[in-house]
């Protein structure tokens, strides 16, 4: 059965901390691997990795995709409180029809 | 904000009726994917819709149904409610299926009493 897990399931840093966030996956047909940002309600897109070892950033954030370990990671350097959110990594198959998710990463910064 | 819409924002049932939710996707958008948030869990995929086709399927029963229209704006489904169906529902649009960005509605949260 596809499975996506996250941890740590939740984090609280202090303002100007840099964490790094991991997701693992066993996915049969895998094609690339997206992480959101849920702040209230709605996800919002960060990146979408589709090959291996190429980092992806914006701003204090970056990502990496390990197709060799099966997993990513999301960086977030020089931490503020805005970035308080579930960040969620999800796994996208060839198949197209289907993202798998995982249960998310609780993220408090706290000043 | 993306241009997603959803409604209602909020809706509570009692066990055993039926639900109807709604969806209003992006312009330009010709696919709506539907999924389930359970409090402290990651989105669980339902179904897709692509061209008034549905397109894929999660580990959902078949009273969870659904229906996109020409306009591609898209309904869900639920009957025979069960306390466990208390959950955030959420859409989401993407052009020509999930392949890069999908965009999110800000969710129809369902308590069912």
């Amino acid at each position: 059965e596809d499975k996506v897990v996250q941890s740590p399931l939740s984090l609280v840093v202090h303002e100007g901390d840099t964490v790094t966030l991991n997701c693992s996956y066993e996915v049969t047909n895998f094609r690339s691997l997206l992480w959101y940002k849920q702040e209230k309600k709605a996800p919002t897109f960060l990146f979408m990795l589709t090959s291996s070892g190429i980092e992806k950033k914006s701003g204090r954030l970056s990502s990496i995709l390990d197709k060799k370990e099966l997993s990513s990671i999301l960086n977030i350097t020089a931490t503020q409180t805005g970035d308080s959110a579930i960040y969620l990594c999800a796994v996208l198959k060839t198949s197209y029809d289907k993202v798998i998710f995982g249960p998310g990463t609780s993220l408090s910064v706290i000043p | 904000e993306t241009g997603v819409t959803q409604s209602p924002t909020h809706l509570i049932k009692t066990r055993g009726q039926q639900v109807t939710l709604r969806c209003s996707s992006q312009s330009g958008h010709n696919t709506v994917s539907w999924y389930q948030q359970a409090l402290g869990q990651g989105p669980q995929f339902i179904f897709q819709y692509y061209r008034e086709e549905e397109n894929g399927r999660g580990n959902f029963p078949p009273r969870f149904s659904g229906l996109q229209f020409p306009n591609y704006s898209s309904e869900l489904n639920v009957n025979a409610l069960e306390l466990d169906d208390s959950a955030l529902y959420l859409c989401a649009s993407s052009f020509d299926g999930p392949y890069y960005e999908q965009y999110f509605g800000p969710g129809t949260r369902l308590t069912v009493t």
